[in-house]
């Protein structure tokens, strides 16, 4: 079956444009993690839903960065006024249930802010 | 969160084995630990995780000290495809998140 889908692959957006990126999960995945990784540097911890419940938000950088999952598949991480700080691969991870399992990544969003 | 040590590159002949080590000495009892890979231009991969026993399977071995404070990745015959960033990662069993570090580069020589 199809792994974790991202879309769009690239974006670049202007300094105060907003931008939302969108994470198709496997389907029937419970768990559901954003990652930020910037040039050279191993992927940061953004925020986890279980379902559409999101239980730990801590790794956001600022309240510009809001992620949601309505219905407990697709999920979407909206970037508004963006940053130049901004730029990164933005990662996302499905797995299928609540415990200590293997998590399956897309192959990432990298947004350049300009 | 307890962290991992590795470090930041080595180096492998192709068809050769090799063993990327990773110091946890802050390790709890509750915590497993994953090993991920990173391919140029990709999403972590999944390689390997365990708790206490060592654990095999088709990609690699994970060798776990008896104290858990180290750990290694035993790839037993490299291939110019396991070139990428291997990521040591220490995770509880009801995970929500794991902490990358910055992992090892490892280079293949053909």
């Amino acid at each position: 079956g199809a792994g974790v889908s991202q879309s769009p692959r690239y974006k670049v957006a202007k300094r105060g444009q907003d931008v939302a990126l969108r994470c198709d999960p496997i389907s029937g995945h419970v768990s559901l993690f954003w990652y930020q990784q910037a040039l050279g540097q191993g992927p940061e911890f953004l925020t986890y839903f279980q379902n559409e419940a999101q239980l730990d938000k801590s790794g956001l950088p600022s309240d510009r960065f809001f992620a949601e999952r309505p219905e407990g598949s697709v999920s979407t991480l909206k970037i508004q006024r963006t940053q130049q700080e901004d730029s990164a691969v933005y990662l996302c991870a499905s797995s299928p249930n609540r415990v200590n399992t293997e998590a399956f990544f897309g192959q990432g969003t990298r947004l350049t802010v300009v | 969160d307890a962290k991992t040590t590795q470090p930041n590159s080595m180096e492998s002949n192709e068809e050769e084995p090799v063993h990327l080590p990773c110091n946890h000495s802050t390790i709890s009892g509750t915590d497993y630990i994953h090993w991920y890979r990173q391919l140029p231009s990709q999403g972590p991969e999944y390689v390997i995780h365990g708790l206490t026993s060592n654990v095999n399977n088709r990609m690699a071995s994970l060798a776990i000290a008896e104290d858990r404070k180290s750990s290694t990745l035993i790839l037993h015959r490299a291939t110019l495809r396991d070139a990428a960033v291997y990521y040591c990662i220490l995770a509880k069993y009801n995970f929500n998140k794991f902490y990358f570090g910055s992992g090892t580069k490892l280079n293949v020589k053909p």
